[in-house]
This record gives structure tokens, C-alpha cells and sequence, in this order.
């Protein structure tokens, strides 16, 4: 069965600071990586996928199949990156299953 | 708004009572998912429908069920609640099932407070 393993349920960094969420996963198949975002009072929502290959509110995530990660990046936090943040995980093949981690909270200290 | 309508938003209860929980999918989303949020154990898959079929079950207990109807709204029936059952219940849509088309679109959310 697929995991998502989030190691850090609370991470807190200054603003300017770099950020690095962490996030491994274990799937026999070939895997869809997602990372969502809860800001405080609003909807969980999609951040990034690692298909798209693209950078969101200055947010990248790369795949690396070799050690089972996607962890979440960003070179200077900012205030407003304060959230709940899921890394998720969509099996293939099939009938396909999202898996959420347990989340990280992310707190940029001014 | 995100196009997924959760009903209620907020329900207190009793041990032993029964619930449901009513979940609108976004307009054109075959695919709905539940979802069970606690402090303690993040966002745990409870099963998702598409087109009006189970596809896949996760942690979800015998006292709960779920069922999709044919205009692909989705009810989440939780019954003889415990205290642990208090946690907030999230739905979710997507497309369906084709590699690139599941992002999941969020619902506000389900407050079940059980007393």
C-alpha cells in the first residue's frame, strides 16, 4: 500500500529564510506527487504536482524517484507562506487513490 | 468559491446518534472523496465514488457509509458516533480518473463536534 511520510508537523523559519518541507513516499507503481495548501480560514487547495514541473508563489518540488522524495522548496520564506502544507500522492494505473501526509504547518517568524 | 458544496458546516451531536453529511461535487467531476481531518493524524482517506461507483476504500469504519447518486452528490452516513468521531470532514472532486486530470478540488469542510 502507498504511504506519505511528512516528518515535521510544525516547521518555523524566519522571513528571508530558505525553506525545505519534507516528503517521502513509498509506492510500488509510478506516482502522481501533489503538495496542497491550507492558508489560516480557507479551503485546502492545490500548490504544485510535480507533472507540471513549475514553480508556484516561488514554490518548487522535485521528484526524485531514487530517494523517494518530494520535498518542497523556497528560497526566501515570506510572511504569508504561513500554512498547513499536504504532500499527496495519486497511485496509477487502475483506480487511482489520493493519499494525503499527516502535514507540516509552516511558521514564518517576521 | 471552489465549486464543492459541503452540508452542514457545523453539526453538534450526541453519542450513539447518527449523521450525514452532504457533499455537491464542482460542476462536470465524476470523482468524489471523502476525507476525515484530526489534529493528531492529518487528512485520513475515507473512500471515493466515481460516476455513482466505489473505487477505492480507505480507513473508513463499519459504522460509516457513503454512497454517490446519479446527479454525482455524495452523502457521508456516520452512525453510532463516538467522541473520537469528532473531527472535521472534508470532500473533494475531481475529473475522473485519467493520468494529469485528478487534481482534487477542496469542499469547506464538515465541523462534526460529538458530545
Amino acid at each position: 500500500a502507498q504511504r506519505v511520510t511528512q516528518p515535521e508537523k510544525l516547521l518555523s523559519v524566519f522571513k528571508g529564510a530558505p525553506v525545505e518541507l519534507k516528503c517521502n513516499y513509498s509506492y510500488s507503481g509510478s506516482p502522481e506527487l501533489f503538495w496542497y495548501v491550507q492558508y489560516s480560514r480557507q479551503r485546502l487547495q492545490l500548490l504544485l504536482r510535480h507533472i507540471s514541473r513549475e514553480s508556484i508563489k516561488g514554490f518548487t518540488a522535485d521528484l526524485n524517484k531514487g530517494e523517494t522524495s518530494f520535498h518542497l522548496k523556497k528560497p526566501f520564506a515570506q510572511e504569508e507562506d504561513s500554512a498547513m502544507y499536504y504532500c499527496a500522492l495519486r497511485t496509477t494505473g487502475g483506480y487511482q487513490k489520493v493519499t494525503f501526509g499527516i502535514g507540516t504547518k509552516l511558521q514564518v517568524i517576521p | 468559491d471552489s465549486g464543492v458544496t459541503q452540508t452542514p458546516k457545523h453539526l453538534i451531536t450526541a453519542t450513539g446518534q447518527r449523521v450525514t453529511l452532504r457533499c455537491s461535487p464542482r460542476s462536470g467531476d465524476l470523482s468524489v472523496y471523502w476525507y476525515q481531518q484530526s489534529l493528531d493524524q492529518g487528512l485520513q482517506f475515507l473512500i471515493q465514488y466515481y460516476n455513482g461507483e466505489e473505487r477505492a476504500k480507505g480507513n473508513i469504519l463499519e459504522r460509516f457509509s457513503a454512497q454517490q447518486f446519479p446527479d454525482l452528490h455524495s452523502e457521508l452516513n456516520l452512525s453510532s458516533l463516538e467522541l473520537g468521531d469528532s473531527a472535521l470532514y472534508f470532500c473533494a472532486s475531481s475529473v475522473g480518473r485519467q493520468v494529469g486530470a485528478n487534481v482534487l478540488t477542496f469542499g469547506a469542510g464538515s465541523r462534526l463536534t460529538v458530545l
